[in-house]
């Protein structure tokens, strides 16, 4: 079964550049969520979309920015790269299921600022 | 506020010994509760869900999860470890509508397997 995609898996980034995370949700998923995993800790909720318009957000900072295209791919673009943004950012789906949904996830991209 | 515990930071079983991994959560309601896997360099898998019905819910990996409201725990099961299962393990919280749908995850119980 298709799962979700994130590319790139992996990228290294100076302090102060920028960097775009991209997503593929399953097919007919329609609503997409994205998370950070820091060293050691749970993932924490950064922002959402359904039906491409932003649905929740939560502790992302202001240099980050995200979108969902009319093929419900997701872009996170995050600026003015911090050593503290370094972490697993992870990408999930999800299809309306009358409330009752859950959140595929896809494989995450490792982001390590130097 | 919603949280997630998972009080067991690191756990160590023998193979072939039964695991149970806790998850307490703090809610307003009855929430949605999942518990994901993530092995070391991996993704989340979905182990199980709760929405509403049967209290006990199976997965895969022959896990399965009990739901008990009057303790707001959502407990993980399984009766003989494998050496695969070694991973971390994570509880979570997921909204119903009309609120929100965003996650809440726990802080995680890494499982050790001995041989």
């Amino acid at each position: 079964a298709a799962g979700v995609i994130q590319s790139p898996r992996h990228l290294i980034k100076e302090k102060r550049e920028t960097a775009t995370l991209k997503c593929y949700p399953i097919p007919r998923h329609d609503t997409v969520y994205w998370y950070q995993q820091g060293p050691g800790q749970d993932p924490q909720f950064l922002i959402s979309f359904y039906e491409k318009m932003q649905s929740d957000k939560g502790s992302i900072p202001d240099r980050f920015s995200a979108q969902q295209f009319s093929d419900y791919h997701s872009e996170l673009n995050m600026s003015s790269l911090e050593l503290g943004d370094s972490a697993l950012y992870f990408c999930a789906s999800s299809f309306p299921s009358g409330g009752q949904e859950t959140q595929y996830f896809g494989p995450g991209t490792r982001l390590l600022v130097l | 506020a919603q949280s997630v515990t998972q009080p067991d930071i690191h756990i160590t079983v023998s193979e072939g010994a039964s695991l149970e991994l806790r998850c307490n959560y703090s809610y307003g309601a009855t929430p949605y509760l999942f518990w994901y896997v993530q092995s070391p360099g991996q993704g989340l898998q979905l182990l199980l869900k709760y929405f509403s019905g049967d209290t006990l819910v199976q997965g895969i990996k022959g896990f399965e999860a009990e739901f008990k409201r009057s303790q707001s725990s959502f407990n993980l099961r399984k009766p003989s470890v494998h050496w695969s299962d070694a991973a971390e393990y994570f509880c979570a919280v997921g909204g119903r509508p009309p609120g929100t749908y965003k996650y809440i995850f726990g802080t995680g119980t890494r499982l050790k397997v001995l041989a």
